[in-house]
């Protein structure tokens, strides 16, 4: 099984609200990732964890906050986001971030409006 | 100059047409070299990757990479309209847990 689930795959938020977005997956993996990727742009790193700590953050505003609860979970808290936090949220994972790092499975996304 | 560059397109084959996306990179220390194909608000999916240069084939797609011209590509035979979708090449990046993405190729397959 290769796959990597995202909830929810829709999401409208106003400025104030606070949400969560969150990825399950059940390969064993021990690297997960969250990508940002605007309309017709190639994915952009945001956050990697590795076996449960935070291994890599591409200084993304402290509005987007992560959270590992597990080595299959991973959360994305958002809070007080700005109309050009607008994208498609991606989680993905490997095996580590030592081997298999290169082979990336990714979800479907959470589409993200801000308004 | 980017880290990894790729015509934008949009690239339109009739069916049966056999398919040739390219990237050019600009870092010599590269080893892993990815395609993966993205369909419209969907997440990207891994098609194939390899490592150091040669060529790797899967069914109807064959990837190829020579390390001397920094220039990786991906050829689809047969081409099908299922195979209208975006294609981005990726590459380590000099981090050993990034990856770096091109900008993506938008293939159309006309029946």
């Amino acid at each position: 099984d290769t796959e990597v689930t995202q909830t929810p795959k829709h999401l409208v938020m106003g400025m104030t609200n606070k949400k969560s977005l969150k990825c399950e997956q059940h390969m064993g993996h021990r690297a997960m990732y969250w990508y940002k990727q605007k309309a017709k742009k190639p994915p952009e790193l945001m956050f990697v964890y590795s076996y449960e700590k935070l291994s890599i953050n591409e200084s993304v505003p402290s509005r987007f906050s992560p959270e590992c609860p597990n080595s299959s979970l991973l959360n994305l808290h958002l809070h007080a986001l700005q109309p050009e936090d607008s994208a498609l949220y991606l989680c993905a994972s490997s095996q580590d971030v030592d081997r298999g790092y290169y082979e990336q499975y990714f979800g479907p996304g959470t589409r993200l409006t801000v308004t | 100059q980017k880290e990894v560059e790729q015509d934008p397109g949009p690239l339109s084959v009739p069916e049966g047409a056999i398919v040739s996306l390219n990237c050019t990179y600009s870092n010599s220390a590269f080893q892993y070299f990815m395609w993966y194909r993205q369909y419209s608000r969907k997440g990207p999916e891994l098609l194939m990757y390899t490592y150091s240069s040669g060529n790797k084939e899967d069914g109807r797609f064959t990837a190829q990479v020579d390390k001397s011209s920094k220039y990786i590509s991906l050829f689809i035979r047969d081409s099908q309209p299922s195979d209208s979708a975006t294609y981005l090449c990726a590459m380590e990046g000099t981090s050993y847990d990034k990856v770096i993405f091109g900008p993506g190729t938008s293939l159309s397959v006309i029946p």
